[in-house]
């Protein structure tokens, strides 16, 4: 089915530990990004992506790193995952990146740090 | 620096009233503004974007209008229904420069009453 998912749903892991969100857009949209959400703060911008191989940070990016070697993947990857990173992170694509344009996103995973 | 608020405490209607949803901005000069609804354990889904030279925009039951002189957007539902219960978010953007990114508000919770 067209659309974005994100695997997995839920994950538990321990701090330290290297984790990694998938996300895969069917669309071919150029523009994909990596936001956080938490009780308090709203939805906030990790990384996005322009095109293949182009990434840029977002308002919170330390402590993350992404990779864009093809159009419809977009992983999230958690080094040395910490406490404070337990969140639901939400991955979304746009077709040209501008500003007027919606952004569609996925169902996102629950990742729980203890 | 730029700042969303929308109203933190959720908004409880009667079914078939017209719920109306504030978003207001400080620092910013959006040229944009969309408006997203997210269910429990979903991601957003995109419904109106209003541009700035455009001071009302409809769509079904729903009506968007865009204030730039007060830094405010309210959405409105009509004849609200018990499936209009969601959290709204609003997400200025200020044109097709520099980043493509969206910040989004922490959105405001609608429950309808039957």
């Amino acid at each position: 089915d067209a659309g974005i998912t994100q695997s997995p749903r839920y994950k538990i892991t321990e701090t330290g530990r290297q984790v990694t969100l998938m996300c895969h857009q069917t669309w071919s949209h150029s523009y994909m990004f990596w936001y956080r959400q938490d009780l308090g703060h709203g939805l906030r911008l990790i990384y996005y992506s322009a095109a293949a191989d182009i990434t840029d940070k977002g308002e919170v990016p330390d402590g993350y790193v992404v990779s864009r070697s093809k159009t419809e993947n977009f992983p999230l990857t958690l080094e040395s995952a910490t406490r404070s990173q337990t969140s639901v992170y939400f991955c979304a694509s746009s077709d040209a990146g501008y500003s007027n344009q919606p952004q569609h996103f996925g169902d996102g995973t629950r990742l729980s740090i203890l | 620096s730029q700042k969303i608020e929308q109203n933190s405490e959720a908004l409880n209607i009667q079914e078939g009233k017209t719920a109306t949803l504030t978003c207001n901005y400080t620092n910013y000069s959006p040229a944009y503004l969309q408006w997203y609804r997210q269910d429990p354990g979903r991601g957003p889904v995109f419904l109106l974007l209003i541009r700035e030279n455009e001071k009302e925009k409809r769509k079904e039951r729903l009506k968007v209008t865009f204030d730039t002189t007060l830094k405010q957007s309210l959405f409105h539902i009509t004849a609200s229904q018990p499936a209009d219960s969601a959290t709204y978010l609003c997400a200025p953007s200020e044109g097709d420069t520099g980043r493509r990114a969206l910040t989004f508000g922490s959105g405001t919770r609608l429950q309808v009453q039957p």
